[in-house]
C-alpha cells in the first residue's frame, strides 16, 4: 500500500527566503509525481507534474525534482512572497495493472505561511 | 478552457438525509474522480469513471455512490448521512486514465452535516 509523507507539517519563513519542501512515498514503481496547492476552503490548483522518467520540473520560482529510487521529491520555492502563503501538497497515482490505478495517494501536506 | 466546475457549492444536510453532488470536467477530459477531505483523514480517493464505468473505488461504504454520463459529467450520491461525512468533496478531471495524467481539481462542495 503507498504512503506518502510530507515533512515538515508546517513551516512559517520571512518574505524572500527560499525553501525546501519534502516528499516521500513508499513504493518507487509510480508514473509521476505531482504538487498541488491549496488555499484555505478552496479546491485543489496543480502547480508540477514530473514524471517518472525525469529528475526535474520548474515553473517560474518553482522547482520539484524527483528521486524514484530512494523515494522522495522535494519542492524548492524560490524568493518567496507573501501570496505563497498556502498548503502544499503531494500525490502519487497508482499503477497500471493494479487495483489502485487511476487514485491519488496524497501526503498530509505542509502548511506554508511566509510573513512581510 | 473552463476548469473543473461542481454543484453547488455548499450545502447543509440533517442526518438521515440523501444528497447528490455535480462534477462537470474539462471539455475533452474523460476521466472523472472524486476525494473526500476532512480534517483529520485529509485526502482520500472516493472513486473514479472512465467512459461511464467506474474503474476504481476507495474504502467508502456503499452509502457512497456514483456515476458518469455519456457527456463525462459526473454525479456522486451519500445516502443516508451521518455527521462524519461533513466534509469538502472534490472531483478531479484527467484527459484519459486518470493517475498517469495531469488531474485538475474543481473548487469543491463543501457540505455539512447537522
Amino acid at each position: 500500500k503507498q504512503e506518502v509523507t510530507q515533512i515538515p507539517a508546517a513551516l512559517s519563513v520571512p518574505e524572500g527566503e527560499n525553501l525546501v519542501l519534502n516528499c516521500s512515498f513508499t513504493d518507487s514503481a509510480i508514473y509521476n509525481l505531482q504538487w498541488f496547492r491549496q488555499d484555505p476552503g478552496k479546491g485543489l490548483t496543480s502547480l508540477l507534474l514530473i514524471q517518472s522518467s525525469q529528475r526535474e520540473q520548474t515553473s517560474g520560482r518553482l522547482n520539484a525534482s524527483l528521486d524514484k529510487s530512494s523515494g522522495r521529491s522535494t519542492l524548492y520555492i524560490a524568493a518567496s512572497q507573501p501570496g505563497d502563503s498556502a498548503t502544499y501538497l503531494c500525490a502519487v497515482p497508482g499503477n497500471a495493472g493494479g487495483t489502485s490505478y487511476g487514485k491519488l495517494t496524497f501526503g498530509q501536506g505542509t502548511i506554508l505561511t511566509v510573513h512581510p | 478552457k473552463a476548469g473543473v466546475t461542481q454543484t453547488p457549492r455548499y450545502l447543509i444536510k440533517t442526518r438521515g438525509q440523501q444528497v447528490t453532488l455535480s462534477c462537470s470536467p474539462i471539455s475533452g477530459h474523460r476521466s472523472v474522480s472524486w476525494y473526500q477531505q476532512t480534517p483529520g483523514q485529509g485526502l482520500q480517493f472516493l472513486f473514479e469513471y472512465f467512459s461511464e464505468t467506474q474503474r476504481n473505488k476507495g474504502n467508502f461504504p456503499g452509502r457512497f455512490s456514483g456515476r458518469q454520463f455519456s457527456n463525462s459529467r459526473s454525479e456522486m450520491n451519500v445516502s443516508t448521512l451521518e455527521l462524519g461525512d461533513s466534509a469538502l468533496y472534490l472531483c478531479a478531471s484527467s484527459p484519459l486514465a486518470g493517475g498517469v495524467y495531469e488531474q485538475y481539481f474543481g473548487p469543491g462542495t463543501r457540505l455539512t452535516v447537522t
